[in-house]
């Protein structure tokens, strides 16, 4: 069973650039099968796609945020990460990572971290 | 970009009504369509795929229907542990994802 674990700092200051790591267990980082996903969620609010990672390093953006989202993959540590630059209070949320099953036509999320809040503030 | 409305925002049902769900796509997306349950303070769980397909071990009063546009999510008889929010989510045009705004599930 594959388990998914957010880490990184909860409170960033305005301007500056949100990091936050998943660490991947139980399961194969390398798996053709998946790609490797970030998600938010604004309190009270809904989801929102940021993008996802290849085990190869291919890479595609939710468009609205692609001018400051950048995700990497390290393969040894089993990790892949989101850093969002030049973050505002708009940026606040509950940030999961989640796997995207991509293979035998089943497109889906189907295992998800616990989620982490990261607020902005100064 | 697709847009995914869903409606309503949130409802409030008694115990064994059946409930029902829409998702509506901005464009075509044949039946790249999931289905997600929140419950509070926790991660997202899949149970409907390809609009229709229930995951193993969802409970048969959870359904999906609908194909191009228009979605239906139904829960046959709301139980307490049903409440929580319902996301809809699209992938007619990989590799772009959309969530729905969500529906927020209560029991009167």
């Amino acid at each position: 069973q594959v388990q998914l674990q957010e880490s990184g700092p909860g409170l960033v200051k305005p301007s500056q650039t949100l990091s936050l790591s998943c660490t991947v267990s139980g399961d194969s980082i390398n798996s053709d099968a998946y790609y490797w996903s970030w998600i938010r969620q604004p309190p009270g609010k809904g989801l929102e796609w940021i993008g996802y990672i290849y085990y190869s390093g291919t890479t595609f953006y939710n468009p609205s945020l692609e001018s400051r989202a950048t995700l990497s993959v390290d393969t040894s540590k089993s990790q892949f990460s989101l850093k969002l630059t030049s973050v505002t209070a708009a940026d606040t949320a509950v940030y999961y990572c989640a796997r995207w099953t991509s293979s035998s036509y089943r497109f889906y999320f189907d295992s998800w971290g616990q989620g982490t809040l990261v607020a902005v503030s100064s | 970009d697709i847009q995914m409305t869903q409606s309503p925002s949130s409802l409030s049902a008694s115990v064994g009504d059946r409930v029902t769900i829409t998702c509506r796509a901005s464009q075509d997306i044949s039946d790249s369509l999931n289905w997600y349950h929140q419950r509070p303070g926790k991660a997202p769980k899949l149970l409907i795929y390809d609009a229709s397909i229930l995951i193993t071990g969802v409970p048969s009063r959870f359904s999906g229907s609908g194909s191009g546009t228009d979605f239906t999510f139904t829960i046959s008889g709301l139980q307490p542990e049903d409440v929580g929010t319902y996301h809809c989510q699209e992938y007619g045009h990989l590799p772009a994802l959309t969530f729905g705004g969500g529906t927020k599930v209560e029991i009167k």
